[in-house]
């Protein structure tokens, strides 16, 4: 019974580029959520999706950051034109129902590195 | 004032001690209250959660909630070493109930 998968578990960018990170949520679950999370800081929640639809972006930064979960693959967090201030862990959660958003299970998540 | 407010810590307690966490929140109207622990590197796993006032207890581990007073907290009886963790408070406010609202932590070291 996998759990919630993120790749990549590493991610080093320059200035300037792309990010991409890809959630896969537990079987059966619709619903995901992404987090960052700075150093010694707690979860940041960005953005709520289900399938082909954002439900909650409203803690996503309104340029270069971008989420979609396609009808058939993974969840993508997508940021562009990544900055130093990007550098953080990138968490993805999902759960199976949206009764319960509390109950979240986790991935591994993404370190992002922006040198 | 932040929405979801922790002590950060370190809080040490010796090994067989209570641990006790505690954590307050802004919106009155909240409903839902959850304990997430993270270990250094890793991603946070629910351990507890606790909707009406009271307590709730759960092996080791009781919940406490308080909404007159707007708190909530953890308590971890006979306290091991393998609990040393950063312990997150989690709540959906009523006024984004689409989302968790994370507390930045407070990180426990259970000292042997």
């Amino acid at each position: 019974n996998a759990g919630v998968m993120q790749n990549p578990r590493h991610l080093v960018r320059r200035r300037g580029q792309e990010a991409r990170l890809r959630c896969s949520p537990m079987k059966g679950h619709s619903h995901v959520y992404w987090y960052r999370q700075l150093p010694e800081e707690g979860l940041k929640f960005m953005v709520y999706l289900q399938k082909e639809n954002i439900i909650d972006e409203s803690g996503m930064p309104k340029e270069r950051f971008s989420a979609e979960f396609p009808k058939e693959g993974p969840s993508i967090l997508r940021i562009q034109q990544v900055v130093r201030g990007d550098s953080a862990a990138y968490f993805c959660a999902s759960s199976p129902d949206e009764l319960l958003i509390g109950k979240q299970y986790f991935g591994p998540g993404t370190r992002l590195t922006v040198t | 004032q932040k929405e979801v407010e922790q002590n950060s810590g370190p809080l040490s307690v010796p090994e067989g001690a209570i641990a006790s966490l505690n954590c307050t929140y802004s919106d009155r109207g909240s409903q839902s209250f959850f304990w997430y622990r993270q270990y250094s590197g890793k991603s946070p796993e629910l351990i507890m959660f606790i909707y009406s006032n009271g307590d709730k207890e759960d092996g080791r581990f009781t919940a406490q909630l308080n909404k007159a007073s707007q708190y909530v907290s953890l308590l971890i009886r006979d306290s091991q070493p393998s609990d040393s963790a950063t312990y997150l408070c989690a709540v959906i406010l009523s006024g984004s109930a689409r989302q968790l609202t994370f507390g930045s932590g407070t990180q426990l070291t259970v000292l042997p």
